[in-house]
């Protein structure tokens, strides 16, 4: 089976530097994606990340460390419209991948 | 020029009722998928499809029957709608190269009332 957990909830101060951490445990482990949902919308992609180490993107990095079923998303400069819910979800090999969702991390940026 | 697009975007029924959504890509995508949101915000996959094949077909009660009549579309068909059915459902698609991810709907908010 497989078990993704996030922090439930977060907040942040806008301008500021978040971390929202993921950690899973699961079997044929192929690459962790990040995506944004704002409240009543569809998520939207932000990252995938195969290999371990950062990568960038504008304000926002995901770090992944697969030796310890680890992977983070940095937010930078946190904006007001940052505040969303970030979902962790792994893939797994084999065929066509099946991807599974964590439960998200809603976080809330305030003035 | 939606990527994906999802019909209805709400609906209210009753229970026992039976109900369809449908949803289109236009991306050119060959695997499409439908998963629920519930109330907690739990993303779950439901059903995948790469080229109108079932790939995919979580534990999800036969009252659930996807419909694939070609590569672009993907639609819902529930039959006996119970309460606990209600949830957001998105339809979602993606090709080959995971690293791009997949392109969500807007979601279909279904309740049951």
């Amino acid at each position: 089976g497989q078990n993704i957990d996030q922090p439930t909830e977060m907040t942040a101060t806008e301008g500021a530097i978040v971390q929202i951490n993921c950690t899973y445990q699961t079997s044929g482990f192929n690459g962790l994606f990040w995506y944004q949902q704002h409240a009543g919308e569809a998520p939207t992609f932000l990252s995938y990340n195969v290999l371990d180490g950062l990568e960038e993107k504008g304000r926002f990095s995901s770090f992944l460390s697969r030796s310890k079923g680890y992977s983070y998303l940095l937010l930078k400069e946190l904006q007001m419209k940052d505040s969303a819910s970030y979902l962790c979800a792994v893939s797994r090999r084999g065929g066509y991948q099946k991807v599974t969702f964590g439960t998200g991390t809603k976080l809330q940026v305030i003035p | 020029d939606t990527a994906v697009s999802q019909t209805p975007k709400y609906l209210v029924t009753q229970m026992g009722n039976d109900k369809s959504i449908k949803c289109e890509q236009n991306l050119g995508h060959d695997t499409m998928y439908w998963y629920k949101q519930d109330s907690k915000k739990f993303l779950k996959i439901m059903f995948s499809y790469n080229n109108k094949e079932l790939i995919i077909n979580e534990t999800v009660p036969n009252r659930f029957s996807p419909k694939s009549p070609d590569k672009a579309h993907l639609n819902l068909h529930i039959n006996s709608l119970e309460l606990g059915d209600s949830a957001v459902y998105f339809c979602a698609s993606s090709q080959g190269d995971r690293a791009y991810g997949y392109t969500f709907g807007s979601g279909t908010r279904l309740t049951v009332v």
